[in-house]
């Protein structure tokens, strides 16, 4: 099993620049999240998912969108990218209690 | 929202000293986690406590969820170089999750 990964691992964008961070799992966890981590705060949830076609909103969900339309992937979308939103992401699936983490995206908007 | 104060912020210590770190809640939660954390990698689970009461131990760490189940701490005991880190705990109530700022290990050899 490869676990939870992410691409791409580092990335600039421009101010108003749109992207998607992808998240992939090969586990069959129904449940994944998306984390943003910020020095000094932590890790604060975005949006995350309890099955395909699932979504809902977490701590901090302005700014982004998700969807799942599989078990597998749940990629995590900036429309707009602001500065605000320079930060570490991870992705993680979730089993028995038991969340596991992707090794995340360092984005950065300028 | 439910807010998590993990304290202390930062710790040194010299290798072979014991380690205890906590987390308190305003909330209640229905699980606790600790997680280790190593320079641009994810956070890595090390201990799980699903019951409030619990007390579980994996090697040298051992964690307690508080009975209020507002609170919960982790030791280490006889540190190593290698505990080196940010350890972050993290409170689960039904599907939203709450990361603590977390405590970052020296461990002078």
């Amino acid at each position: 099993n490869a676990g939870v990964t992410q691409t791409p691992k580092f990335q600039v964008l421009k101010t108003g620049q749109s992207m998607t961070l992808q998240c992939a799992q090969d586990m069959n966890h129904e449940y994944m999240s998306w984390y943003r981590q910020d020095p000094g705060m932590g890790l604060r949830l975005i949006h995350y998912s309890v099955g395909a076609g699932i979504t809902d909103q977490g701590e901090v969900p302005n700014g982004y969108n998700v969807s799942r339309s599989t078990t597998e992937d749940f990629p995590l979308r900036l429309l707009s990218a602001a500065p605000s939103q320079t930060s570490v992401y991870f992705c993680a699936s979730l089993a028995g209690g038991e969340q596991y983490f992707g090794p995340g995206t360092r984005l950065t908007v300028t | 929202g439910q807010q998590l104060n993990q304290s202390p912020q930062s710790m040194f210590i010299q290798e072979g000293e014991d380690v205890s770190m906590n987390c308190t809640s305003s909330s209640i939660f229905n699980t606790w986690l600790w997680y280790k954390q190593d320079p641009g990698e994810g956070p890595v689970l090390l201990i799980a406590l699903y019951k409030a009461g619990e007390l579980t131990s994996n090697g040298r760490l051992t964690a307690q969820f508080g009975i209020t189940r507002k609170d919960s701490f982790l030791n280490i005991s006889a540190s190593i170089p290698s505990d080196v880190g940010i350890y972050f705990c993290a409170g689960q109530w039904n599907n939203d999750m709450r990361f603590g700022a977390g405590t970052r290990l020296t461990v002078k050899p």
